[in-house]
């Protein structure tokens, strides 16, 4: 079971702003199983990414994902004010794991 | 519209059960493998079970393993968690999902319900 680890644990970033967000796995996982989920406050997780680079069903373009072997990205390419929030990853071959979770706040 | 409605939450002592349900709408339920997934006050998000669509195959987070049965009706659209020997580091918002496409795992979680709040304490 790969453990995943998201680096910065907190982003602050202004509106208009580009945010990269890292996750690294701790083994060699398949890029055909990586996702990105996003949870505002108080909501339950949207998925935005599958397969490392494939938005799900109604998420904007401004979202993306990039990645392979261990290192894996979110990319927002410039930042809504709906797109503050926290952000996670999830490796789901085989038993699903997140990672820590990377919030991205309003500088 | 696909919906998952969880429910069953409260306060429980420790060492006491807990049944947690979560009710679908809007899909076959007996189409998908369906996961449940906890997050802790202000923690992160954690995987706690899965079963298949048939109900053939089930599996646990090591954390929850001989205590939590994960079970399912495919009949009355209902899935349910089975929480047995409740501990404190069981307190979590509790959320069904519901994969893609699967009808097992290796799939991402493309709806969630909003969550059933489950408090062990004394």
């Amino acid at each position: 079971e790969s453990v995943l680890t998201q680096s910065p644990g907190t982003l602050s970033l202004s509106p208009g702003e580009r945010a990269t967000v890292s996750c690294r796995a701790s083994q060699s996982v398949s890029s055909s199983y990586l996702a990105w989920y996003q949870q505002r406050p108080g909501q339950a997780p949207r998925l935005l990414i599958y397969g490392t680079s494939n938005r799900a069903t109604g998420i904007p373009d401004r979202f993306s994902g990039s990645g392979s072997g261990t290192d894996f990205t979110l990319t927002i390419s410039r930042l809504e004010p709906e797109d503050f929030a926290v952000y996670y990853c999830q490796h789901y071959g085989g038993s699903p794991t997140f990672g820590q979770g990377t919030k991205v706040e309003i500088k | 519209q696909v919906l998952l409605v969880e429910s069953g939450g409260g306060v429980v002592q420790p060492g006491r059960s807990q049944r947690l349900s979560c009710a679908a709408s809007g899909f076959t339920l007996s189409d998908y493998g369906m996961h449940w997934v906890r997050q802790a006050p202000g923690k992160g998000l954690e995987w706690v079970a899965v079963i298949w669509y048939d109900g053939t195959n089930k599996y646990y987070a090591d954390s929850v393993k001989g205590r939590f049965t994960i079970s399912r009706d495919n009949s009355k659209n209902t899935l349910y968690l089975q929480m047995n020997s409740l501990r404190a580091e069981d307190t979590a918002l509790y959320y069904c999902a519901r994969p893609q496409y699967s009808s097992g795992w290796n799939d991402a979680f493309d709806t969630w319900g909003q969550g059933t709040m489950v408090i062990v304490s004394s």
